[in-house]
């Protein structure tokens, strides 16, 4: 059964950093892309990240790009989403997403909340 | 960036009954363009990919449909699990953008 979890979120005041994690599994995780997508609270989706199965090709969306850096350790089947700098614009769900046909996400993490406030 | 005008917002509608979304994207995007449903406090969930391709698991009474720039998503017949919020999403180029959403309530 494919499974992702993600991990890390928390409360953190504005200019501080938070390391998300995601842990992949029932897949062969080296070889599927992967998205790192968000959802403040009662809005819409937003995309934030992608990175390649080969960690070659990195996207971020222009709110994110500068302060969050995606990663991946395909010996850990794990994603990480490494968050600096945060506002309080960055509050919201952040889940982790798997790359299907049509670059959609068939699988999607069950989310972590990350709450940046003072 | 491609924008996704997702409509309508919100509509109101009866088991049994016909529902329709619509996407439009602003400039090309072929077929790159998915569907997923959400309930509240879960993750999204694919519904259509590729503009028509039902996700395996999903019932046949979804379907999605393309014209040009503009997209479609039809429930032929509500039932009462279907009772949520749905997305399209554009995947044709960076960045991945989402429509506005459609909240489908009972009427």
């Amino acid at each position: 059964e494919v499974q992702l979890v993600e991990s890390g979120g928390g409360l953190v005041q504005p200019g501080g950093s938070l390391r998300l994690s995601c842990a992949a599994s029932g897949f062969t995780f080296s070889t599927y892309n992967m998205n790192w997508v968000r959802q403040a609270p009662g809005k819409g989706l937003e995309w934030v990240s992608y990175i390649s199965s080969s960690r070659s090709t990195i996207y971020y969306a222009d709110s994110v790009k500068g302060r969050f850096t995606i990663s991946r350790d395909n010996a850990k089947n794990s994603l990480y989403l490494q968050m600096n700098s945060l506002r309080a614009e960055d509050t919201a769900v952040y889940y982790c997403a798997r790359e299907y046909r049509s670059l959609s996400a068939d699988y999607w993490g069950q989310g972590t909340l990350v709450t940046v406030s003072s | 960036d491609i924008q996704m005008t997702q409509s309508p917002a919100s509509l109101s509608a009866s088991v049994g009954d016909r529902v329709t979304i619509t996407c439009r994207a602003s400039q090309s995007i072929s077929i790159y363009l998915n569907w997923y449903q959400q309930k509240p406090g879960k993750a999204p969930k694919l519904l259509i990919y590729a503009a028509s391709s039902l996700q395996s698991g999903v019932p046949s009474r979804f379907s999605g449909s393309r014209s040009g720039t503009d997209f479609t998503l039809t429930i032929s017949s509500l039932q009462p699990e279907d009772f949520a919020t749905y997305y399209c999403q554009q995947s044709y180029s960076y960045p991945q953008t989402f429509g506005q959403g459609t909240k489908v309530e009972i009427k």
